[in-house]
């Protein structure tokens, strides 16, 4: 089956500064691949995603990145904001398996 | 349609009693997974139905966890002769596509198995 691993487990950034987040994947054959953002305490929700069929997307201070190739995938988040503070995680394929996540804190 | 519903939020239970959660999706959703999700860990996948049918199991279900949505509607997960170890959250999700779509998590149902 599909096995996700995602880096770094928590990342600190300066308020204004850039995030980014990895996941690697191991299913050749995976094609959709979201982001989710989990503030504390609520259900989690997608916030950018992008199929096997284009190499980058983005929405606003959002960006993904595909490399098909070496299977990975990315998650930049520009000009950070406090409201930008939750767990993020990335995922694979139909059905949806999740990496660790990656506990992201705005430094005001 | 306020969205994916699940009852109850949270149950507390003794180890070896059977619990069950329901979910309803939102209303044209064709699909509905199940998902555990401990204190800092992702959600991990346990089941999913298209419509009635379902789909795929986890191979790391446990027999003791059975999940139905018999009309195609709401769904129910069952834990039968609950352990320590079932202590989650579980959280339901529906989509609309054939999957490679948004999933629609609901609040999610805590577990705490004492």
């Amino acid at each position: 089956g599909e096995n996700v691993e995602q880096h770094p487990s928590t990342l600190s950034v300066q308020e204004g500064d850039s995030a980014v987040i990895k996941c690697t994947y191991s299913d050749s054959a995976s094609n959709y691949f979201p982001w989710y953002k989990q503030e504390l305490g609520k259900r989690p929700q997608l916030i950018i995603d992008i199929r096997s069929n284009v190499g980058e997307k983005k929405d606003q201070r959002i960006a993904v990145t595909l490399n098909k190739t070496a299977k990975h995938f990315s998650l930049h988040i520009t000009e950070t904001q406090p409201e930008d503070s939750a767990v993020y995680f990335c995922a694979a394929n139909e059905k949806l398996t999740f990496g660790t996540g990656t506990r992201l804190t705005i430094i005001p | 349609d306020t969205g994916v519903s699940q009852d109850p939020r949270h149950k507390i239970t003794k180890r070896g009693q059977n619990v069950t959660f329901r979910c309803d999706p939102i209303s044209e959703h064709n699909r509905l997974y199940w998902y555990r999700q401990t204190l800092g860990q992702g959600p991990e996948f346990l089941t999913y139905f298209q419509n009635e049918a379902q789909l795929e199991k986890s191979r790391l279900l446990s027999d003791r966890f059975s999940a139905e949505r018999p009309k195609g509607s709401f769904s129910t997960l069952e834990i039968q002769r609950t352990e320590q170890g079932d202590s989650a959250m579980y959280l339901c999700a529906s989509s609309l596509t054939d999957g490679t779509g948004e999933l629609f998590f609901g609040e999610g149902s805590r577990l705490t198995v004492l």
